[in-house]
């Protein structure tokens, strides 16, 4: 079956730091990759995405490219802002499966608090 | 727009009780879907909905039913309450079931079984 695998948090940075979170799948088929972000409070938020080998997902400075030799997409930040504090999910569909819905199966999320 | 909307909040609920959880979303959206957060286990799909009228089952379909009450309504229902059903409900929607298509999230409801 299919599965994420997260990089355990919690992850604590100080403001300007480089983040990565990584990220690595098991899918039976060409899964899309995505990586959502839940703020406090809030419901998941999608943050980028790539739906093929070798795409990269860019969006408000983060970025994570799809690589299929490595089974990976590991989200990366240059320099985080207190802002960034959230979980961070990375989830795929799998394009293989069977039915009309595409279901995500999701990481168990990774917690990032950026101190000032 | 509200996007996608859920009630209540925050229920705690005695074993053995029922509730309805009701979704609803204003983006026209086919597809509807209901997910459970437990800690450190990520987003489950409990059952979904590919359109007015048509349900599915997810992952964890046990103990609950779904009813998809026109296009824009989604509800889930615990007929009795059991403390493995405490968790964070989010319900969400997309346009169809295509990869490309985002999913939209609600902000979620806490459940508490006692």
């Amino acid at each position: 079956g299919n599965s994420v695998t997260q990089m355990e948090g919690p992850v604590t940075l100080s403001e300007e730091a480089f983040l990565t979170i990584n990220c690595t799948y098991t899918a039976t088929g060409y899964p899309s990759l995505f990586w959502y972000v839940q703020y406090p409070g809030e419901g998941l938020q999608l943050l980028l995405k790539a739906t093929k080998a070798d795409d990269k997902g860019s969006n408000k400075g983060f970025e994570a490219t799809y690589r299929k030799e490595t089974t990976s997409f590991h989200l990366e930040k240059g320099s985080v802002q207190v802002s960034d504090s959230a979980v961070y999910f990375c989830a795929l569909s799998d394009s293989s499966s069977s039915g009309s819905a595409r279901q995500l199966t999701f990481g168990s999320g990774t917690q990032l608090t950026v101190l000032p | 727009n509200a996007g996608v909307t859920q009630t209540p909040k925050f229920r705690v609920l005695k074993t053995g009780q029922s509730m309805t959880l009701l979704c609803a979303q204003d983006m026209n959206h086919e597809y509807m879907y209901w997910y459970r957060q437990d800690p450190g286990m990520g987003l489950r799909l409990i059952h979904y909905s590919v359109g007015e009228g048509t349900t599915a089952k997810g992952e964890v379909p046990d103990g609950y039913n779904v009813s998809r009450l026109n296009k824009r309504e989604f509800s889930l229902r615990l007929e009795s309450a059991a403390p493995s059903q405490t968790s964070v409900y989010f319900c969400a929607s997309s346009l169809s079931g295509r990869d490309y298509n985002e999913q939209f999230f609600g902000p979620g409801t806490r459940l508490t079984v006692l």
